[in-house]
């Protein structure tokens, strides 16, 4: 199976800041990366999917990039419905796995 | 899509319980659909997809012989079979429309908590 790892864990920042969220595999997965939202009590909202493609509907502020084994997601400037928790997702191969998640609190 | 899990509840180690997602506002026999689970306070899990007709399904290892993935096209339903229970599959089961061949999820129920305990 191929293992995904996040980092950080958690972060604080200010609304405003530019956040940045690294996501790596075991293996090389291409581009075949997505990255959720989560808000506690919530189902996960599709941001990025194939590493860099913006979701309908999702603001320009979050951008995804990377291939192969490292991935990043970037809010450019954080807003308050913002904070939240971030999963990303493999889909090179099965079993489909996810990262263990970056929350992000307010500081 | 929107898309809404039903079935949860409580059962005791060793039991069955059938989830069911029903959709609507999409054709929804053109479309691979998943489960997803989250254990309370944990992480998000993938669990299985199908293919649009039901003939390809994919369940994560762990599961298999336990849990079953199915769907009625005609009933716009997606199901969960999940037999021979343990606490450990206590989790929320999300129910998602997934695109490209299965890969991600772009529109989610809100879930159905499912407790396994005596």
């Amino acid at each position: 199976d191929i293992q995904m790892t996040q980092s950080p864990s958690t972060l604080s920042a200010f609304v405003g800041d530019r956040v940045t969220i690294t996501c790596r595999a075991s293996q090389s997965i291409s581009d075949w990366l997505a990255w959720y939202q989560q808000t506690p009590g919530k189902a996960p909202k599709l941001l990025i999917y194939r590493a860099s493609f913006l979701e309908n509907g999702v603001p320009s502020r979050f951008s995804g990039s990377g291939s192969g084994t490292e991935f990043t997601l970037t809010i450019s400037s954080l807003q308050p419905d913002d904070f939240a928790t971030y999963y990303c997702q493999q889909y090179n191969s099965y079993p489909y796995t996810f990262g263990p998640g970056t929350k992000v609190h307010i500081k | 899509g929107h898309l809404v899990e039903s079935g949860g509840g409580l059962v005791q180690p060793g039991g069955s319980l059938r989830l069911s997602c029903a959709a609507s506002g999409f054709t929804f026999n053109e479309y691979w659909m998943s489960w997803v689970r989250q254990a309370p306070g944990k992480g998000l899990e993938w669990v299985a997809n199908i293919n649009q007709d039901g003939s390809e399904k994919n369940l994560v290892d762990p599961l298999k012989g336990r849990f079953t993935i199915s769907r009625d096209n005609d009933k716009k339903s997606l199901y969960l079979e999940m037999n021979s229970l343990r606490p450990e599959d206590t989790a929320v089961y999300f129910c998602a429309r997934a695109l490209w061949f299965g890969g991600f999820c772009d529109s989610w129920g809100p879930g159905a908590l499912v407790t396994v305990s005596s």
